[in-house]
């Protein structure tokens, strides 16, 4: 099985901040490379597929980049309602395992 | 408009048996790649099983493998997990989700139904 390690774990930051979470696959999955979001009590949104394709309805500050196996979620300029914990996941083989999350909570 | 609509959850006892349900509506539900995702209380995100658009082909993860079942009867547009000899670590949310077909990505999720097995 392919294990997804994201860091960090959590982080604070302030609105309007520039936030950059990274993903680590343990063997190279091309570019099959998934972010969701997951807010409090919800259901998880995809956000980017295959690495850095913005899924329709996402707003453009957010984006993806990375192949192989080190991939970036990048929040440009972090908004209030951008607080909540995100997965990246790996669809190159089954079983579709996500990282392990994370926070990102206000400073 | 898409919708995924889980049920079926509930209180089971260790070794009990659940049957979840996903009515799907708004989409071709019989074209689709179909997978349930739970998530323990306060844990991430972890993938179960997934089936495939005519119900042939199934995978699962290792944890529920000789446990769990899934299936899906798309005259009625519904997706099932069967989950038998149930654990305590098998208490989670349940979500059910369907995969692009543009993509790999799951791009509509249900609102999921909790499963709590204790005794």
């Amino acid at each position: 099985d392919i294990q997804m390690t994201q860091s960090p774990s959590s982080l604070s930051a302030s609105v309007g901040d520039r936030v950059t979470i990274t993903c680590r696959a343990s063997q190279s999955i091309s570019s099959y490379l998934n972010w969701y979001q997951q807010k409090q009590g919800k259901a998880p949104k995809i956000l980017i597929y295959a690495a850095s394709s913005l899924q329709s309805g996402v707003p453009a500050r957010f984006s993806g980049s990375g192949s192989g196996t080190d991939f970036t979620l990048t929040i440009s300029s972090l908004q209030p309602e951008d607080f909540a914990t995100y997965y990246c996941q790996q669809s190159y083989s089954t079983p579709r395992t996500f990282g392990q999350g994370t926070k990102v909570e206000i400073k | 408009e898409v919708q995924l609509v889980e049920s079926g959850g509930g209180l089971v006892q260790p070794g009990g048996s659940l049957r979840l349900s996903c009515a799907a509506s708004g989409f071709t539900f019989s074209s689709y790649w179909m997978h349930w995702v739970r998530q323990a209380p306060g844990k991430g995100l972890v993938w179960v099983s997934r089936i495939n658009s005519d119900g042939s082909s199934t995978n699962y993860a290792d944890s529920v493998k000789g446990r769990f079942t899934i299936s899906r009867d798309n005259a009625n547009n519904t997706l099932y997990l069967q989950m038998n000899s149930l654990r305590a670590e098998d208490t989670a949310v349940y979500y059910c989700a369907r995969e692009s077909r543009s993509g790999r990505h799951f791009d509509y999720w249900g609102q999921g139904t909790l499963v709590t097995v204790s005794s």
